[in-house]
This record gives structure tokens, C-alpha cells and sequence, in this order.
């Protein structure tokens, strides 16, 4: 497995809080993306970044903020969270070219009450 | 708009009857074509990729794919399904010259009957 962790797994937070998730890459990877996973929708985009500081929308950006100062971490913040970003987050990375297929690390359950 | 569609959202089979999960594309241009997999509780895992040449591609675990670009098709096939098949199987698509516009179709949950 493609050494990627993710932090928390799991996290229950309420409604309006801040929230920031951590993905951390061993590979040196230079692409890492943010999903999210519901029922009946599959993975859906968030936001990406294609190197350090560097980053981009994705399909479902609203309400999330991504930040990467290192190669290594990417981090997914919801600025305030709402109960329809309960979901499933997961972490991708992919290498050196662009259509290399992605690596995806563990996931994180997010509940927001 | 760019999209993948797997139509069958749910599929029951018995052990050791032959698989065949649908997956259709709209992309223009060269894509790039993926198999995921997601057994319970654990993360995405690559099946197989096809990114050129030969249309028929073999994965791990005895899956296979074929890409047919008249049809806009790349389905999923095994001829013999085992229990531990049991999982979320995902078809994804990108535009060749694109990392970050990988477009995942809504899944197909299989359920092999021992």
C-alpha cells in the first residue's frame, strides 16, 4: 500500500465548528486530492493540488478549503461545518505524471450533529 | 459534460458465476480508463488501468476489462466470482492530459452468495 495516512479517522464535530482534516504522504507524490464518498454519488472531488501552495477546485469545492505547505500534507478544512458535509473523506496521490492512477488512503468518517 | 455511468447499482451472484459490470464514458478525446475496488470498510484499491494499446486489460485478482471506444464502454469481467469478491467496484475516467479530472461513477455494489 502507498504510504498515505489520514487523521483523524474519525471525528464527530457540530454544526458551525471548524473542522480540518490531515493527509500525509511518504511517497513524494506531486498530485494529492481531496474526495468525498456518499451514498449513490461515488467519490466526488473537492479540491486537488498540484504541488506545494499550489491547488484547485474540484467538483464539490463549496465550503471547503484546502491549504499544502509541504510536499508531504494536505489539509481539508471546513470552515463551518454543516450536517451535509457528513460523509466519507478520503486522500488521494498520484506521481510524476498526470495520468498515473491514484492511490487512496484509509478515509475519514466525518458526523456532524 | 464529462461522466461515467455504471448502471447496474446493485448485483447478487453466486460463487463461481461469471461477472460482468457495465460501465460507460463521455468524454472527448483519449481517456484514461480505471477499475476501483472497495472491499468492507477499507479504502479504494486499483483493479486495472487502460491508458493505451491493447483494448483487453488484465488486473489483479483475475479481473479483466475491455475497452470498446465505439461504445464508450469499459466493463469489468471475471469469469468466475469467489465470496471474497464481495465489495464496491467503481469505474473512473480522466482525460489523458489531465490529473485532475478524474470522474468516478456512482459504484455498483456486488454480492457474492456462498
Amino acid at each position: 500500500d502507498a504510504g498515505i495516512t489520514q487523521s483523524p479517522r474519525h471525528k464527530v464535530t457540530e454544526t458551525g465548528t471548524p473542522v480540518t482534516l490531515r493527509c500525509h504522504q511518504t511517497e513524494n507524490h506531486r498530485y494529492m486530492y481531496w474526495y468525498r464518498q456518499d451514498p449513490g454519488h461515488g467519490l466526488r472531488l473537492i479540491h486537488y493540488s498540484y504541488g506545494v501552495k499550489d491547488t484547485d477546485k474540484g467538483e464539490v469545492s463549496d465550503g471547503y478549503s484546502v491549504s499544502r505547505s509541504k510536499t508531504e500534507d494536505f489539509l481539508l478544512t471546513l470552515e463551518s461545518a454543516t450536517s451535509s458535509q457528513t460523509s466519507v473523506y478520503f486522500c488521494a496521490i498520484s506521481g510524476r505524471d498526470e495520468k498515473y492512477e491514484q492511490y487512496f488512503g484509509p478515509g475519514t468518517r466525518l458526523t456532524v450533529t | 459534460a464529462q461522466s461515467v455511468s455504471q448502471h447496474n447499482h446493485h448485483v447478487i451472484l453466486s460463487e463461481a458465476a461469471s461477472l460482468e459490470l457495465g460501465c460507460n464514458y463521455s468524454y472527448g478525446g483519449t481517456v484514461n480508463l480505471f477499475w476501483y475496488v472497495q472491499y468492507p470498510g477499507q479504502h479504494l484499491q486499483l483493479l486495472l488501468k487502460y491508458f493505451s494499446g491493447d483494448p483487453l486489460v488484465k488486473g489483479i485478482k483475475g479481473f479483466e476489462a475491455e475497452f470498446i471506444k465505439s461504445k464508450f464502454s469499459f466493463n469489468l469481467r471475471k469469469p468466475s466470482v469467489q465470496w471474497s469478491d464481495t465489495a464496491e467496484y467503481f469505474c473512473a475516467a480522466s482525460r489523458y492530459s489531465s490529473a485532475s479530472k478524474i470522474i468516478f461513477g456512482s459504484g455498483t455494489r456486488l454480492s457474492i452468495r456462498p
